[in-house]
């Protein structure tokens, strides 16, 4: 099993439906982070998670939330779908105090809001 | 704030010869660096990075960065590319203190035979 695992690898949904992206990893480790990539821009940080109780937004969270339900697990949440959301999504974790060895990225989701 | 710029959006090459991606950052303290690639259909990883000490890094497939601190740059090589190389390769930057990473827009190599 990968270590970062995300579901669904894939979705199509409608403007204005409720959707929840999942992260789960077996790294153990106490950071996780939602970034989303569009072509020509890079990966963009919308939420970040030091810890379950530690929730923070990043550069690009409005229009998104976030859940820490337990050390391994961070889900994100469209509220209300638009089209400018669509994106290729990716969850990522590091260890604390050892983020500087690199992060771990999921397989990513990619996300289509028609 | 932080912010990477890679200066390549595309970079075709053929296959063996070398090829230089282009990162510079800026940031006012002092930082770490990565350079992470991406294969089609796949998540990011790792291929190197910079913490301290040596300037110039290298990864276990051929490619190596150089961290300049005076040009803000950490430019990627590599001196004979293969056909597998073909994929989008990131620069990254945190801040020392920081553990979120910023990342540039991304460099696409294409590897042509």
């Amino acid at each position: 099993d990968a270590d970062v695992t995300q579901t669904p690898r894939n979705r199509i949904t409608k403007t204005g439906k409720r959707i929840m992206l999942e992260c789960s990893q077996t790294k153990g480790h106490d950071r996780m982070y939602w970034y989303r990539q569009d072509p020509g821009l890079g990966l963009r940080l919308i939420y970040y998670s030091f810890d379950v109780k530690d929730i923070n937004k990043g550069e690009i969270s409005d229009g998104y939330s976030v859940s820490r339900q337990a050390q391994a697990k961070f889900s994100l949440s469209l509220e209300s779908a638009i089209p400018n959301q669509t994106a290729l999504y990716f969850c990522a974790t590091s260890d604390s105090g050892r983020g500087y060895y690199g992060y771990t990225f999921g397989s990513g989701t990619r996300l289509t809001v028609v | 704030a932080q912010s990477v710029t890679q200066l390549d959006s595309q970079v075709p090459v053929f296959e063996e010869a070398p090829v230089e991606l282009r990162c510079n950052y800026s940031s006012s303290v002092s930082v770490y660096l990565f350079w992470y690639v991406q294969y089609p259909n796949q998540g990011l990883q790792l291929l190197l990075k910079y913490l301290s000490g040596s300037t110039l890094v290298e990864s276990i497939n051929g490619f190596e960065a150089e961290f300049n601190k005076s040009q803000t740059s950490f430019h990627l090589r590599k001196p004979s590319v293969h056909i597998s190389d073909t994929a989008e390769y990131f620069c990254a930057v945190s801040e020392g203190g920081s553990e979120k990473l910023v990342f540039g827009k991304g460099t696409k190599l294409t590897v042509n035979p």
